[in-house]
């Protein structure tokens, strides 16, 4: 069984959508958990931190759920510029981060 | 803004030449990393360094050395290459204790042919 999955898509939804999606992770020792954007052809850009009560950064919205160890991410009114490749990345120690194989958006107009 | 310059966007090689992938960071980071991404595969580390002349092998190792002979530079020794190592190579590096945040490089596509 892979450390991270993720379902990868594509999620193909229309401008103005809500769209949102999980990551599972298999060690539940795991403690600290980001996202990550990753544009076609460019490397990955950490997107927002993902704590243990869930946080918002504007029209994204990070959860973790521990008890079934997953964590999600939602996007609120989507633009076309968040069309991406979205990573999530679970560190079970300090050094090794796991990443998901990651979950595509497409915005569409 | 921390910037992490690999050598080359994209590289052609053929099967058992020596190859060198060059990583510098410009932030003094103590903490530099190699990842290859594949599709369905995501980032797999090969390789990760939290000092000069310190290395410590990855998920991934095989085929694959490293060099950090001075802080600000990493270096990805692909001994004798093979077709299975066409891929995208991504350096990272990060400050101080743990990995994170990472900043990557923009990559290197090598093809093996």
């Amino acid at each position: 069984r892979k450390e991270v999955e993720q379902d990868p898509g594509p999620f193909n939804v229309p401008e103005g959508a809500t769209v949102a999606f999980n990551c599972t992770y298999s060690n539940s020792a795991s403690q600290s958990f980001f996202w990550y954007r990753q544009d076609c052809r460019k490397e990955p850009k950490l997107l927002m931190s993902v704590y243990s009560s869930g946080n918002e950064d504007g029209r994204f919205t990070a959860q973790l759920n521990r008890a079934s160890q997953y964590i999600s991410l939602l996007i609120r009114d989507s633009k076309l510029s968040d069309s991406a490749t979205y990573l999530c990345v679970v560190i079970p120690n300090d050094y090794k981060l796991s990443f998901g194989a990651g979950t595509t958006v497409t915005v569409r107009a | 803004d921390v910037k992490v310059t690999q050598s080359s966007r994209y590289l052609v090689k053929r099967t058992g030449e020596k190859v060198f992938l060059e990583c510098v960071q410009d932030m003094d980071h103590e903490n530099m990393f190699w990842y290859r991404q594949d599709p369905g595969l995501g980032l797999r580390l090969i390789y990760f360094s939290y000092d000069v002349k310190m290395k410590e092998k990855g998920d991934i190792p095989e085929g694959y050395s490293v060099s950090r002979e001075k802080k600000e530079r990493f270096s990805l020794i692909l001994e004798s290459a093979s077709t299975n190592q066409t891929s995208m190579y991504l350096c990272a590096s990060s400050r101080g204790q743990g990995a994170l945040p990472l900043h990557f490089g923009n990559g290197t596509r090598l093809t093996v042919t």
